[in-house]
């Protein structure tokens, strides 16, 4: 069965440290988001891309980078860790198409900066 | 700005109906989505709705008005398994960008 999976599922990293979380989907999805979930937030979006070597910032960006080198593959970059960055994030994926698409997510990395 | 407002707690009885609302303002609109959320896991989809109306499907119906910034989720025949968040997401302006609201907290008593 296609499925999405990030890993780890659990982080712990000291401030400063360069962090990256990993994101790989078997669906063939050219569409890949990041989003960032916080209690009274919800899910907010940090990068996206519709395919191979295109990338985009979604309204959270500082701080994170993302790099598309295949269709599968969207691993997310925290290049100097701060304590605000403390959170669940989820990477989802969806299908190209001429309408919206359902987004499938993975179960999530908890990520803590200490 | 984009701006989709949803209560942040509901209660309900199991075997009771549930109507939870979404209100968007947002830059062009592409379709909303519903998501359930049970704690700890993954938002998994619920329901679509890109033209005005209800779509129904099971114990769940999603509802749309375009013109005024409006959806709701109904949930019937409530069970305690439907204790989880719910999450409005609307693609805006963005391709396939889905943009979620807070959430809603659902908690059903017996």
């Amino acid at each position: 069965d296609a499925e999405i999976t990030q890993s780890p599922r659990h982080k712990i990293t000291e401030t400063g440290r360069q962090v990256t979380l990993a994101c790989h989907q078997t669906w063939n999805h050219n569409n890949m988001f990041w989003y960032r979930q916080d209690l009274g937030h919800g899910l907010r979006l940090i990068h996206y891309s519709y395919g191979v070597q295109d990338t985009n910032k979604g309204e959270v960006s500082d701080g994170y980078s993302v790099s598309r080198s295949n269709t599968e593959d969207l691993p997310l970059t925290l290049e100097s860790a701060a304590s605000s960055q403390t959170s669940v994030y989820f990477c989802a994926s969806s299908e190209s198409g001429l309408e919206s698409t359902e987004a499938f997510f993975g179960q999530g990395t908890r990520l803590t900066v200490v | 700005g984009q701006n989709i407002d949803q209560p942040t707690e509901m209660t309900a009885t199991e075997g009771a109906i549930v109507q939870i609302n979404c209100t968007y303002q947002t830059s062009g609109f592409n379709g909303l989505f519903w998501y359930q959320q049970h704690a700890g896991e993954a938002p998994t989809f619920l329901s679509y709705n890109v033209l005005d109306g209800l779509e129904e499907k099971g114990r769940f119906s999603s509802f749309l008005s375009r013109s005024k910034g409006y959806s709701y989720l109904l949930l019937k025949e409530l069970q305690m398994k439907d204790s989880a968040s719910y999450l409005c997401a609307v693609v805006g302006s963005g391709y396939n960008k889905l943009i979620f609201g807070a959430g809603t907290r659902l908690a059903v008593h017996p």
